[in-house]
């Protein structure tokens, strides 16, 4: 089955840039959407389709992917976007599944 | 506006079943493939299964499979969750979340809207 790896922690300052990496076997050929999750709350779409914000999200979020790594990047980071953060892909191979990377709390210094 | 309220979680013994329920408003339910995904106690997310939107296709994670059966009432507009044979480890609050894309063999999909969750707890 298809794995996501993603690093535990990202610490970061505040005003500063928090890159969080989400690793699978060729995911560049995939679609990658990332959720963001608060303690006690349901999660939250922040990117989709690698690189397309929703509306309401900050222009401080942004993403990419390539080769076997994608990336949400946030930028000018505040204290109100320490939460966990977890990238998803649709694995549409032998196997039709959703798929959740392991997640990343990132913690604002 | 979209809303999505679970109910029927709460305490199950080992080997034993509940049916989970996805109340949606605010969209056209029966044009939106459907999932539910769950997250044990400080733990990471899971998928569990995905339905389309007309309710033909169905989809698993391999640790439900046989056990768990997704199904949806678009006159009703709920989708449900049917979980049998319950383990401790299928503990979990449930997250139901709208689709786009069609979460199928040849579609990706996301999600965008997620309600709040329902706790199942399974335990002697």
């Amino acid at each position: 089955s298809y794995v996501l790896t993603q690093p535990p922690s990202v610490s970061v300052a505040p005003g500063k840039t928090a890159r969080i990496t989400c690793g699978g076997n060729n995911i560049g050929s995939k679609s990658v959407h990332w959720y963001q999750q608060k303690p006690g709350q349901a999660p939250v779409l922040v990117i989709y389709y690698d690189s397309d914000r929703p509306s309401g999200i900050p222009e401080r979020f942004s993403g990419s992917n390539s080769g076997n790594t994608a990336t949400l990047t946030i930028s000018r980071v505040e204290a109100g976007d320490e939460a966990d953060y977890y990238c998803q892909v649709w694995d549409s191979s032998s196997d039709h599944r959703g798929v959740f990377g392991t997640g990343t709390k990132v913690t604002v210094l | 506006e979209v809303q999505l309220l679970e109910s029927g979680g709460g305490l199950v013994q080992p080997g034993g079943s509940l049916r989970l329920s996805c109340a949606a408003s605010g969209f056209t339910f029966s044009s939106y493939a459907m999932s539910w995904v769950r997250q044990a106690p400080g733990k990471g997310l899971e998928w569990v299964s995905a339905i389309s939107g007309s309710g033909g296709s169905t989809y698993y994670a391999d640790s439900v499979k046989g056990r768990f059966t997704i199904s949806r009432d678009n006159s009703k507009n709920t989708l449900y969750l049917q979980m049998n044979s319950l383990r401790a480890e299928d503990t979990a609050v449930y997250y139901c979340a709208k689709a786009l894309g069609y979460c199928s063999s040849t579609s990706s999909c996301y999600f965008d809207y997620w309600g709040q969750g329902t706790l199942v707890t399974v335990s002697s």
